[in-house]
């Protein structure tokens, strides 16, 4: 079945940076897009980013583009998020999700399957 | 950015009850709506693309509606199982937004 598994979060100073990663297995991950959604511990979901299969094609939430890089390495199933300059209004539980695709113009990806997610604390 | 907004943000209801939550897009956004259920401390899970289409393994119990602006998430014979937080998400226009969140307890 369908598994996503985020990892690489934890308490991190202000400023630092982190990558986070999220393996997919169960599926051909590379025929697939992947988001990025993050969480505030008791708020509600953020859209991050999304990556198309092949990772050339990726959008992201506009406040975030500056700090944050996607990108995906498909011969190794894994998607990966890092950020850069942490800040406290970072910490978040950050979930992959897998994206289908609406074929048009533009594409547009919904999401079927979640991970788990993986919480970030940023905090000095 | 298209807001989503949810209503009502919260409701009590009971075991048996059938209820829907509304969310409203600040734009057309055609049909490229989906829905949410989040428990507590777990990961969202899927329920419904295309504004009406159930996920696979979705029970039947659940079914969503609407187009354009105004969506619904009707949930019938509702079970214990199914007191959650919902959220609807667009994924017609960058960057895709959710909406706040409606959370359905127990009355």
């Amino acid at each position: 079945q369908v598994q996503l598994v985020e990892s690489g979060g934890g308490m991190v100073q202000p400023g630092k940076s982190l990558r986070l990663s999220c393996v997919g297995s169960g599926f051909s991950f590379s025929d697939y897009p992947m988001h990025w959604v993050r969480q505030v511990p008791g708020k509600g979901l953020e859209w991050v980013a999304v990556l198309a299969y092949d990772g050339r094609n990726r959008y992201a939430a506009d406040p975030l583009k500056g700090r944050f890089t996607f990108s995906r390495d498909n011969s190794k199933n894994t998607l990966f998020l890092d950020i850069h300059t942490l800040e406290v209004e970072d910490t978040a539980i950050y979930f992959c999700a897998r994206g289908r695709v609406v074929v048009g113009v533009p594409a547009r990806y919904y999401i079927d399957h979640w991970g788990q997610g993986t919480l970030v604390t940023v905090s000095s | 950015d298209i807001q989503l907004t949810q209503s009502p943000s919260s409701l009590s209801a009971s075991v048996g009850d059938r209820l829907t939550i509304t969310c409203r897009a600040s734009q057309d956004i055609r049909s490229f709506l989906a829905w949410f259920q989040q428990k507590p401390g777990k990961a969202p899970k899927s329920l419904i693309y295309g504004a009406s289409t159930l996920q696979s393994g979705v029970p039947s119990k659940f079914s969503g509606g609407g187009s354009k602006t105004e969506f619904t998430l009707t949930i019938s014979n509702l079970q214990p199982e199914d007191f959650a937080t919902y959220y609807c998400h667009q994924y017609h226009s960058y960057p895709y937004t959710f909406g706040q969140g409606t959370k359905v307890d127990i009355k």
